[in-house]
């Protein structure tokens, strides 16, 4: 059974820091592996999804890496902003499951100004 | 595009009552997915279709849980009769095909008293 779990629980940095979130997965055998974004209240945001033929993605301040073999992934965010407060979901799919989405529990990123 | 739209947005209803959550897809996806999300067991994915077609009902709770696709543009959850604990936000996705980018709406959320 595939099971994803994220560490920190919850992380508070003042502005402008780098930092990284992690996320790891019990079953390498995965078809890809999504962050998302969530703020309180709010629907999840996609903000990258890494094939498992790759080894990381980049969308602006936000670099997500994908080591398989170790079933871990990473999300760093540069120059942290206020802006990036919220909850860092990572999701899997197994490589036989079709769109099944395994989550974790997040991590809260709260960035302090 | 609007995105994926659910309504309603809250619903209060006392227990043994039957509820309907609704869920329009973003035009042109095939896939469309229910997740339920709470504080113990974090966010859940009850069932998926495909082109309309049930794919995955595995994590449908129990008997009175049931999903309908009807057509490509909408989507019902309903839940008879519902309980207390059945009280959670329910999040409807869709996405082009079922292992890409899930784009979630806002979701509802339900208290069952």
């Amino acid at each position: 059974k595939q099971e994803v779990t994220q560490i920190p629980a919850a992380l508070s940095v003042p502005e402008g820091e780098n930092l990284v979130l992690n996320c790891s997965f019990t079953d390498s055998a995965i078809y890809n592996l999504q962050w998302f974004r969530q703020d309180p209240g709010k629907g999840l945001t996609s903000l990258l999804l890494i094939q498992s033929s790759q080894r990381e993605q980049t969308s602006g301040r936000l670099n997500a890496s994908l080591d398989k073999s170790s079933g871990r992934s990473t999300l760093y965010i540069a120059a942290s902003q206020p802006g990036d407060s919220a909850t860092y979901l990572c999701a899997v799919i197994r490589g036989n499951q079709g769109g099944k989405l395994i989550f974790g529990q997040g991590t809260e990123l709260s960035v302090k100004p | 595009d609007a995105g994926v739209i659910q309504s309603p947005r809250h619903e209060v209803t006392e227990m043994g009552q039957e509820v309907t959550l609704r869920c329009k897809p973003i035009s042109g996806h095939n896939s469309l997915f229910w997740y339920r999300q709470t504080m113990m067991r974090g966010l859940e994915l009850l069932i998926y279709f495909n082109n309309n077609v049930p794919i995955d009902d595995s994590g449908m709770p129990e008997d009175r849980f049931s999903a309908k696709m009807p057509n490509a543009s909408f989507s019902t959850l309903k839940i008879q009769p519902s309980e207390p604990r059945d009280s959670a936000v329910y999040f409807c996705a869709s996405s082009v095909v079922r292992d890409r980018v899930q784009y979630f709406g806002p979701g509802t959320r339900l208290t069952v008293t």
